[in-house]
């Protein structure tokens, strides 16, 4: 149940943009997207709640496909600040799963 | 608005002792969760609480795992009795209403077993 996440790790020049995807074998309702930092809790980015929706902010966005039960998050531009593990988090229902991981490492 | 309190930040405890953590979300938040994360993995949900019942505890370990959730605020978790495996980040987050509301997590507790 729990989905997965691609790719598993990244390294990315400042100004570089990325994409991490996540997959579920089962149809989601919704799709959460968080990130966290070596040590501390994992923190909120954004959540998707209907079939092909896309949020944003800043220069973080996402999409959601359900027919597809796949989510993107997009990294635009990408800052020193945003390395760390991005985790994809999926309901079924009342259950909620985070996703495999992915490492995020920007260097100057 | 405070956020998610967690307590101890560290414990460190022998196989085969008991050890309990405890959990304040954030107020009026009706979904709790406990998650464990080893080093290098996503968190795994162990139990989550709608107010004051479990909506879902599949992943937790029932023969030395237990938590509850009095009055629908604050919540331990407790282990009894420890094994090594148990080596782990203990995560507490609460949202408003369910999967489908952003989660707060609190600063987690990091169990060491030796």
């Amino acid at each position: 149940q729990q989905p997965v996440q691609s790719p598993q790790a990244v390294i990315l020049r400042e100004g570089e943009d990325a994409v991490i995807n996540c997959s579920s074998s089962k149809a989601l309702y919704s799709v959460h997207w968080y990130r966290q930092k070596h040590g501390e809790a994992p923190i909120f980015l954004m959540i998707l709640l209907k079939g092909g929706e896309q949020k944003g902010h800043d220069k973080i966005s996402a999409s959601f496909n359900e027919k597809k039960q796949q989510s993107s998050l997009y990294l635009t531009a990408s800052q020193l600040s945003y390395s760390g593990t991005y985790f994809c988090g999926t309901s079924y229902g009342n259950q909620f799963y985070f996703g495999t991981g992915t490492s995020l490492t920007v260097i100057p | 608005e405070a956020g998610v309190a967690q307590s101890p930040r560290y414990k460190i405890i022998e196989k085969r002792q008991s050890v309990a953590f405890w959990c304040n979300p954030i107020s009026g938040h009706a979904t709790l969760y406990w998650y464990q994360q080893i080093l290098g993995q996503g968190p795994k949900l162990l139990i989550q609480f709608q107010n004051n019942g479990v909506v879902d505890d599949s992943q937790l370990p029932k023969d030395r795992f237990s938590a509850e959730r009095l009055k629908g605020v604050d919540s331990t978790l407790k282990i009894q009795p420890a094994k090594l495996e148990d080596s782990a980040v203990y995560l507490c987050a609460s949202s408003s209403n369910g999967p489908n509301t952003e989660a707060f997590f609190g600063q987690g507790t990091r169990l060491t077993v030796v």
